[in-house]
């Protein structure tokens, strides 16, 4: 079983709705992070928490929003969908002792139409 | 915001040679990371260097930290057809909590 879990792996949808894409880990990580991937962009960070109900922004965190309700658990929304935000999305942990390396979901492939 | 310049953006190679990449930035870290992406997975952690001019390897994979903190390189020896993949470094700086920042990445193709 995988200790980073993303759902769905892959969705379209329509400009302005609402999407929700879940994260879970078995890791027992404090530290979760979503993150957005684009092509010749790298990983650029949306969101990340370091506790349950701790929420930071990253560098793009506009049209995002993110909730952590428990340990194991963030989940990350856009409100209303739009085609720019097409792009891999994904979830990853790390325990929160000193710089320890994060740890990466198979993530989400999200097409806006 | 805060940018890793890494180099080369990809790279054709016949198997059997060797490979090196590199990370630059304007800024220190304290760690750096690199990472291999395959298609349809997450990025993988490789190596993780914690010291300025610390050399580590792992296989085939040899990474170090520059002395300075503002760089770190990755080589790749004897390459075979399944080191095929998108190579990520990234920088950690303790006081910003453990958030990462990441370059472009290298892509890498290997013609066996």
């Amino acid at each position: 079983d995988a200790d980073v879990t993303q759902t769905p792996r892959n969705r379209i949808t329509k400009t302005g709705k609402r999407i929700m894409l879940e994260c879970s880990q078995t890791k027992g990580h404090d530290r979760m992070y979503w993150y957005r991937q684009d092509p010749g962009l790298g990983l650029r960070l949306i969101y990340y928490s370091f506790d349950v109900k701790d929420i930071n922004k990253g560098e793009i965190s506009d049209g995002y929003s993110v909730s952590r309700q428990a340990q194991a658990k963030f989940s990350l929304s856009l409100e209303s969908a739009i085609p720019n935000q097409t792009a891999l999305y994904f979830c990853a942990t790390s325990d929160s002792s000193g710089n320890q390396p994060q740890h990466f979901g198979d993530g989400t492939r999200l097409s806006i139409l | 915001g805060q940018q890793l310049n890494q180099s080369p953006q990809s790279m054709f190679i016949q198997e059997g040679e060797d490979v090196s990449m590199n990370c630059t930035s304007s800024s220190i870290f304290n760690t750096w990371l690199w990472y291999k992406q395959e298609p349809g997975e997450g990025p993988v952690l490789l190596i993780a260097l914690y010291k300025a001019g610390e050399l580590t390897s792992n296989g085939r994979l040899t990474a170090q930290f520059g002395i300075t903190r503002k760089d770190s390189f990755l080589n790749i020896s004897a390459s075979i057809p399944s080191d095929v993949g998108i190579y990520f470094c990234a920088g950690q700086k303790t006081y910003q909590g453990g958030k990462l920042i990441f370059g472009q990445g290298t892509e890498l193709s290997v013609k066996p």
